[in-house]
């Protein structure tokens, strides 16, 4: 079964640091871009980052730049988004995408469910 | 704010047919395909349309989707409970170098 499962979250104070991990199975994953999207409780989606299939290339979304830094282990299947200098609202749901081959980069068809990231005091 | 727009809510009757706009501009839209998400309560977003109108397998051909210029469209023909979902529109912006998100449509099936 093609899965991704997110792993990583919880409560942390401002100014704080996590990393997030996103376990990859049932694909080829060093074949594929991927993604991070959060989404704030009640709130829309936000593209956060995406990286190449080689973890070569990364782009950020100009609210995380600096902060957040996304990575990928091909060996263990597994992506990673490292996050410092938490903000409160940074508070969301984190979930990982893999992008889809041949489309263009805004079309992710599998995605995680997500861990949940509290930033509070 | 998102940067691509979309109507806050929606609604029909079982059998209708209701449409869901994305507007955007030169830089995203303009130039880039137009992907769409379904998400139902509780659940992880589903691809719904890639490419302005292909629909991934197992998909129904109830959606369907379409672009022109800078704007795109998401029909939902022979309306069905269960397709009360939040429905978001996304793009490449390439002024940003990221992907753009539209503020969410809330499908409401009366």
């Amino acid at each position: 079964e093609v899965q991704l499962v997110e792993s990583g979250g919880g409560l942390v104070q401002p100014g704080g640091s996590l990393r997030l991990s996103c376990a990859a199975s049932g694909f080829s994953f060093s074949s594929y871009w991927m993604h991070w999207v959060r989404q704030a409780p009640g709130k829309g989606l936000v593209w956060v980052s995406r990286i190449n299939s080689d973890g070569s290339t990364t782009n950020y979304a100009d609210s995380v730049k600096g902060r957040f830094t996304m990575s990928r282990d091909n060996a263990r299947n597994t992506l990673y988004l490292h996050i410092n200098s938490l903000r409160v609202d940074d508070t969301a749901v984190y979930s990982c995408a893999r992008g889809v081959v041949g489309a263009s980069a805004s079309a992710f068809d599998i995605w995680g469910q997500g861990t949940m990231v509290t930033v509070s005091s | 704010q998102s940067v691509l727009t979309q109507p806050p809510s929606a609604s029909g009757t079982p059998g209708q047919r209701v449409t869901i706009s994305c507007s955007g501009s030169s830089s995203n839209i303009g130039r880039n395909t137009v992907n769409w998400y379904q998400q139902l309560p509780g659940t992880a977003p589903k691809l719904l349309i890639y490419s302005n109108s292909q629909r991934p397998s197992g998909v129904p051909d109830r959606f369907s989707g379409s672009k022109s210029g800078t704007s795109a469209s998401l029909a939902i023909s022979g309306l069905q409970s269960e397709d009360e979902a939040d429905y978001y529109c996304a793009a490449w912006d390439d002024s940003l170098n990221g992907v753009l998100f539209g503020g969410g449509t809330k499908v409401t099936v009366l």
